[in-house]
């Protein structure tokens, strides 16, 4: 089944421990992208990938780290987090970045 | 970037057709429209895309204006498994796509 995996789904974290919210794709697609969601801002993209080893900043990338070693793989990396990090967190892959995009179910983070 | 704008909530019937406006003035030549919508505590789903002409697929179709500034994501028969936040988004190959706006959240009564 073509699937987008994000783990974990749910995550309580205190300010300034990294963390690491893995995003895993099983469609061989080459591009892939981070986006937040927040209460009446919809989603932000955060960080895009065109393909393995090229990376790229999306519209809020401050506070985030992304790595792309492998196509399958794409995750997002929070050095130091901070409360306003708070948020929903979406990973997607697409073939192309023309191509429809599949979701991952999302993770829940929480920053206290 | 270009943007585009939907009202933020409309209602439906059940088994009624269904037109959702998306407006998108400042779209370039090569941008197309896509379609996505969320299901409640779900991630977004793809609905539909085109870049000219109008399109048609299981789930719903798109009419896309002559001049482009413009779209309708048409559901032909609501069900109430259709109630979800839908979202018009213009997307190019530069990648740095895909910017959600607030989208229409959509109501379907029995």
């Amino acid at each position: 089944e073509a699937q987008v995996t994000q783990n974990p789904r749910y995550l309580i974290t205190v300010t300034g421990k990294k963390l690491t919210v893995t995003c895993s794709q099983n469609m061989n697609h080459e591009y892939m992208s981070w986006y937040r969601q927040d209460p009446g801002l919809g989603l932000r993209q955060i960080y895009y990938s065109m393909n393995v080893e090229v990376t790229d900043k999306g519209d809020v990338p401050e506070g985030y780290k992304v790595s792309r070693k492998e196509k399958r793989n794409f995750p997002l990396i929070l050095e130091s987090p901070s409360p306003n990090q708070t948020s929903l967190y979406f990973c997607a892959s697409s073939l192309r970045p023309l191509s429809r995009a599949f979701f991952g179910q999302g993770t829940r983070l929480t920053v206290v | 970037d270009a943007k585009t704008t939907q009202p933020n909530s409309m209602e439906s019937n059940e088994e009624e057709p269904v037109h959702l406006p998306c407006n998108h003035s400042t779209i370039s030549g090569t941008d197309y429209i896509h379609w996505y919508r969320q299901l409640p505590s779900q991630g977004p789903e793809y609905v539909i895309h085109g870049l000219t002409s109008n399109v048609n697929n299981r789930m719903a179709s798109l009419a896309i204006a002559e001049d482009r500034k413009s779209s309708t994501l048409i559901l032909h028969r609501a069900t109430l498994r259709d109630a979800a936040v839908y979202y018009c988004i213009l997307c190019n190959n530069a990648g740095n796509m895909l910017t959600f706006g607030g989208g229409t959240r959509l109501m379907v009564k029995p």
